[in-house]
């Protein structure tokens, strides 16, 4: 059961900049949580893409970029290409002591 | 280098109980923040969290599932098993498991596996 929101889909044309946006609430990214994303490219395993709101692991382009204000968080992609498309999904620690992880946004490069 | 992967049946029964085995290397559960967490995700469906155990042993457990979950680890053979009772069509998923680190969330994930609850 999800408990962050996701917008289900976003599309750009290559090139184009583009938001996924992650609405929690007062127990968990508003309660001071970090959001991370995870990108899952059609048929493999999720992979970190983003950690501690706005941090990059290695390896990862600075295409992409993560913001948190409030009870929402937002990963975008600028210069939009063919390889990312994708599902991504935010995740972030509630204070109910569990992990939660949002509905998910496929991405479509027009 | 970093490994994780999932055993166990590919197909149950409903009302049975599924088990399922996350062999790790490459790190210890036995570190300080380490944990490591299972998650499954429905075919064409979202990824949903089911729990963590650390190295402490304390588990946390998605209230969802937390009447038919149970997380244990075997520190010395490098093992996390998940046990689910009384399985549903519903839990029909591909289930992971991925390490938590105190630097790092679920930043390696095993290949993932896919369990059919059917009759």
């Amino acid at each position: 059961q999800s408990v962050l929101t996701q917008p289900p889909s976003v599309s750009g044309a290559p090139g184009q900049r583009v938001t996924i946006s992650c609405t929690g609430s007062s127990s968990n990214i508003g309660a001071g949580y970090d959001v991370h994303w995870y990108r899952q490219l059609p048929g493999t395993v999720p992979r970190l893409l983003m950690y501690g709101n706005t941090k990059r692991p290695s390896g990862v382009p600075d295409r992409f970029s993560g913001s948190k204000s409030g009870t929402s968080a937002s990963l975008a992609i600028t210069g939009l290409q063919a390889e990312d498309e994708a599902d991504y999904y935010c995740q972030s620690y509630d204070s109910s002591l569990i992990y939660v992880f949002g509905t998910g946004t496929k991405v479509t490069v027009l | 280098q970093i490994t994780l992967k999932e055993s166990g049946p590919t197909l149950v029964k409903p009302t049975q109980t599924l088990t399922l085995t996350c062999t790790f290397s490459g790190f210890s559960l036995s570190t300080s923040g380490v944990g490591v967490v299972w998650i499954r995700q429905p075919p064409g469906r979202a990824l949903e969290w089911l729990g963590i155990i650390y190295w402490n042993d304390d588990k946390r457990y998605s209230p969802s599932l937390k009447s038919r979950l149970t997380i244990t680890k075997d520190t010395s053979k490098n093992q996390v098993v998940l046990t689910l009772t009384n399985m549903d069509p519903v839990d029909t998923a591909t289930y992971y498991c991925a390490r938590r680190s105190r630097e790092y969330p679920f930043d390696y994930w095993g290949q993932g596996t896919l369990v059919t609850v059917s009759s």
